[in-house]
């Protein structure tokens, strides 16, 4: 069984560009959820997919999209990026969407912009 | 407002002692209630949820749905417990979409 990967491990930006992270979600799991991590905090709800469909959505803005595969991967896309989107982005896979379902964790992107 | 809360950013225990990393919760609802753990240069993963009702590591914690509380006990202390703990919830909105809820987290040092 394979866990859950992210690329890339290290980004650096700058302000305005825009950027993709990855996520391959562990084996089996059906449902990807997304967060943002800024130093010293803890995660951030961004959203979640289950079957390529948007299924629920944090307090971020529009710039912040995904994307999830037939193959369950799944991406995170930021546009016009800000200083303040400087931090660890994890992502989650599960099995299915019920509130009570275990998150299992990649190791995380983290992101500097500049 | 919606929100977890872990009051203490650092919690530091002798071995053997006994520990507890509180958790509050705001949330309309009924939402279901886990702890994270991170040990040292590792993933976040999970500990315990309240539904399972299980006892992981010798860590327990009970709903008090009383008083929204959701605290993490072990009644000694193991120097392999020194990692960060984090509180989440999770629920739906009022949309029936989904949401998670993470504290801000606890760290946890045992000294020999």
């Amino acid at each position: 069984e394979t866990g859950v990967t992210q690329s890339p491990t290290h980004l650096i930006k700058t302000r305005g560009q825009q950027v993709t992270l990855r996520c391959s979600s562990q084996s089996g799991h059906n449902t990807v959820s997304w967060y943002q991590q800024a130093l010293g905090q803890g995660p951030q709800f961004i959203f979640q997919y289950y079957r390529e469909e948007e299924n629920g959505r944090g307090n971020f803005p529009p710039r912040f999209s995904g994307l999830q595969f037939p193959n369950y991967s799944s991406e995170l896309n930021v546009n016009a990026l800000e200083l303040d989107d400087s931090a660890l982005y994890l992502c989650a896979s599960s099995v299915g969407t019920l509130t009570r379902e275990t998150q299992y964790f990649g190791p995380g992107t983290r992101l500097l912009v500049l | 407002a919606q929100r977890v809360t872990q009051p203490e950013k650092l919690l530091s225990v002798f071995k053997g002692a006994p520990v507890e990393l509180k958790c509050n919760y705001s949330y309309s609802g009924s939402p279901e209630l886990f702890w994270y753990v991170q040990y040292s240069r590792q993933r976040l993963q999970l500990l315990l949820r309240h539904i399972s009702r299980e006892s992981i590591k010798g860590f327990t914690a009970d709903l008090n749905k009383g008083e929204t509380s959701f605290h993490l006990k072990k009644p000694f202390a193991q120097e392999e417990d020194s990692a960060m703990y984090y509180c989440a919830l999770s629920g739906l909105s009022r949309a029936g979409t989904y949401k998670y809820i993470f504290g801000t987290g606890t760290r946890l040092k045992v000294l020999a």
